[in-house]
């Protein structure tokens, strides 16, 4: 059973340089999202995506772009990176019925950028 | 205003005394809630999601909503030193529809043995 897995693990990354961070489910749910975590603070929602092919803006989404050609896959991609993206990176899915709601989260992706 | 906020930490409480996290929310549309429970370095786990008003309980854990008030609450009795974590809260649209996810920016608390 494998739920979210997210890739890589960490990653230093020069700045200025294109980076994307996958995420992946086998959940087949419908909606998934990126969140940052800076050192001490909370969550905040980078970008989402309700169903395949959709996706929306969220808190933060200024340098970043996602995409979602399918329903297990949600990649976030770093154009153009720089130190204040450094952070680390969690990818979720949510499950949603009338009286049940919950959101799974990858294990989460350290990202260093020089 | 901030669309969730939570008391400001770090709380600390004895061990085995009750722990109070606060969290308000100005979207009125929100039907339900989500606590999630986060240890230094790992990723967020759900400890609690409710939907109705009033109080809902599992084990040491009860949640508080009122959303005529806008308000939702964690307590945790007999608090243990293993309960040392941060809570984030989140509202959310509920029913079948989805909606982006903002989370509160956490309470961090601390249970002194």
């Amino acid at each position: 059973i494998a739920g979210i897995t997210q890739a890589p693990t960490s990653q230093i990354l020069a700045a200025g340089r294109r980076m994307t961070l996958r995420c992946t489910q086998d959940m087949r749910h419908n909606a998934m999202y990126w969140y940052r975590q800076d050192l001490g603070l909370g969550l905040r929602l980078i970008h989402y995506s309700n169903t395949a092919g959709t996706t929306g803006k969220g808190e933060v989404p200024d340098g970043y772009s996602v995409s979602r050609a399918n329903t297990d896959d949600f990649p976030l991609t770093l154009a153009s990176a720089v130190p204040s993206q450094t952070s680390v990176y969690f990818c979720a899915s949510r499950i949603l019925t009338a009286t049940n709601e919950k959101l799974f989260f990858g294990s989460g992706t350290q990202l260093s950028v020089l | 205003q901030k669309e969730v906020e939570q008391n400001s930490g770090p709380l600390s409480v004895p061990e085995g005394a009750i722990a109070s996290l606060n969290c308000t929310y100005s979207d009125r549309g929100s039907q339900s809630f989500f606590w999630y429970r986060q240890y230094s370095g790992k990723s967020p786990e759900l400890i609690m999601f409710i939907y109705s008003n009033g109080d809902k309980e599992d084990g040491r854990f009860t949640a508080q909503l009122n959303k005529a008030s806008q308000y939702v609450s964690l307590l945790i009795r007999d608090s243990q030193p293993s309960d040392s974590a941060t809570y984030l809260c989140a509202p959310s649209k509920g029913g079948t529809s989805y909606d982006k996810v903002i989370f509160g920016p956490g309470t961090s608390l601390s249970v002194i043995p």
